[in-house]
């Protein structure tokens, strides 16, 4: 069974820290993105990362897709309250096979 | 910005009725898919169709019965669920299907089957 592995599960930390995300997995995949959720709402897409190595930055944050292309992170610089939610990572291993990650829950205190 | 609706997005049912879930799309999508998000695992993708017709469908119980009349509309249509069937079920659509695309997600419908 094909499985991404996140961590931390939960993270709290105080408004202004940096953190990063992991999302590991024995399977090489096609691609790779990243979502976030907040509550009473479906995940929104972050970003997709194709190419092994490949960095991208979205202001604050900065994915990183491993160079087997099996693994991937979330850095988030100087975390703000707006930021908290579910993180998850989902994997491409063909059309229409998508494996999602066990989650992060990220709670940014002011 | 989502053109993704779910309705209803809270369900109460008993093991022996028969509801369904109806998404929408109002974004000229090809590909709509239906997911499980329970609370102690990752988000699973139950159906995919893909111009109308399925291509997908990852083993799930045949209490679940998926129906996609035209490219904007997906229903999922429960009868005889058990209570581990409760969970948010979510709905999304993408332009292709393929690997890359983004995937816009409905709010989803919170189920709960007593």
């Amino acid at each position: 069974t094909q499985l991404l592995e996140q961590s931390p599960q939960f993270l709290s930390i105080q408004e202004g820290e940096n953190l990063t995300v992991y999302c590991n997995s024995s399977s090489v995949f096609s691609s790779l993105q990243w979502y976030r959720q907040e509550p009473g709402e479906g995940p929104v897409l972050l970003v997709t990362v194709v190419t092994g190595g490949e960095v991208k930055k979205l202001k604050r944050l900065t994915f990183q897709f491993g160079d087997a292309r099996k693994d991937s992170s979330l850095h988030i610089t100087a975390a703000q309250p707006g930021d908290t939610g579910l993180y998850l990572c989902a994997g491409a291993t063909g059309t229409y096979k998508y494996i999602f990650g066990t989650g992060t829950r990220l709670k940014v205190l002011a | 910005e989502t053109g993704v609706t779910q309705t209803p997005r809270h369900l109460v049912m008993g093991m022996t009725n028969k509801k369904s879930l109806k998404c929408e799309q109002h974004l000229g999508h090809n590909a709509m898919y239906w997911y499980k998000q329970s609370a102690k695992k990752p988000l699973e993708l139950m159906f995919v169709y893909n111009f109308k017709e399925q291509t997908e469908n990852n083993s799930v119980p045949s209490r679940f019965s998926p129906e996609c009349p035209n490219s904007s509309h997906l229903f999922l249509h429960l009868h005889t669920l058990q209570p581990e069937d409760s969970a948010l079920y979510l709905c999304a659509s993408s332009q292709d299907g393929t690997p890359e695309e983004t995937q816009y997600f409905g709010p989803g419908t919170r189920l709960l089957v007593l």
